[in-house]
């Protein structure tokens, strides 16, 4: 079993449409928690980090943890057809970044 | 700045050849990751450099991969022989010292292996 699932997708909305991304982990040891974003053929990039639980916001983007129920989220509001994209979601134990990734979920905002 | 630079972009083969794959991280960058992505998955860690010392390589299936990041720059990773389930992209990753930094990903090597 993974340590980090996520559904695989792929996730169509509107443009506008509020982009709702999950994930859980079972590894309690978690302490950082990530968000990457990857286009097609292009390697992941860092939206965005959390450290433990709590809620963390950046533009149209929120990422959210809860480790009561080792559950990770990231909400994008406004989605535009430019969000299309792959988005990873990752744990690690260590603040060196040995990173686990979720097998990601394919996003396709449509105009 | 110039983002971390890898090459080929792609590469195919067939089984029981060898290949290779370069990562220039970016400059300044002392901990240099190579990932392997298989189809629909995300990024699993192969080996960790801290400069030039591997620090964690119990990912890496030391039978046909080797690594090596001679001066701690430019890191090379090579399979051989290739087998069928080596067909993947692989990352590079790199990122500067210090806590929790951002890891850097090149645009990766997608191999085929025939």
């Amino acid at each position: 079993q993974k340590e980090v699932e996520q559904d695989p997708g792929p996730l169509s909305v509107p443009e506008g449409a509020i982009v709702s991304l999950n994930c859980t982990y079972s590894n309690s040891a978690f302490q950082y928690f990530m968000w990457y974003r990857q286009y097609s053929r292009k390697g992941p990039e860092l939206l965005m980090y959390t450290y433990s639980s709590g809620n963390k916001e950046d533009g149209r983007f929120t990422a959210q943890v809860d480790k009561s129920s080792k559950y990770i989220s990231l909400f994008i509001r406004d989605s535009q057809p430019s969000d299309s994209a792959t988005y990873l979601c990752a744990g690690t134990t260590d603040s060196w970044g040995k990173l686990q990734f979720g097998a990601g979920t394919q996003v396709v905002v449509t105009p | 700045e110039a983002g971390v630079v890898q090459s080929p972009r792609y590469k195919i083969i067939e089984k029981k050849q060898p290949v290779a794959f370069w990562c220039n991280p970016i400059s300044g960058h002392n901990t240099l990751y190579w990932y392997r992505q298989n189809l629909g998955q995300g990024p699993e860690l192969l080996i960790r450099y801290e400069n030039e010392e591997a620090v964690d390589d119990s990912q890496l299936p030391k039978d046909r991969f080797s690594a090596e990041r001679l001066k701690g720059v430019d890191s090379t990773l090579k399979i051989q022989p290739a087998e069928l389930g080596d067909s993947a992209v692989y990352l590079c990753a790199s990122k500067a010292g210090g806590l929790l930094n951002e890891q850097f990903f090149g645009p990766g090597t997608r191999l085929t292996v025939l």
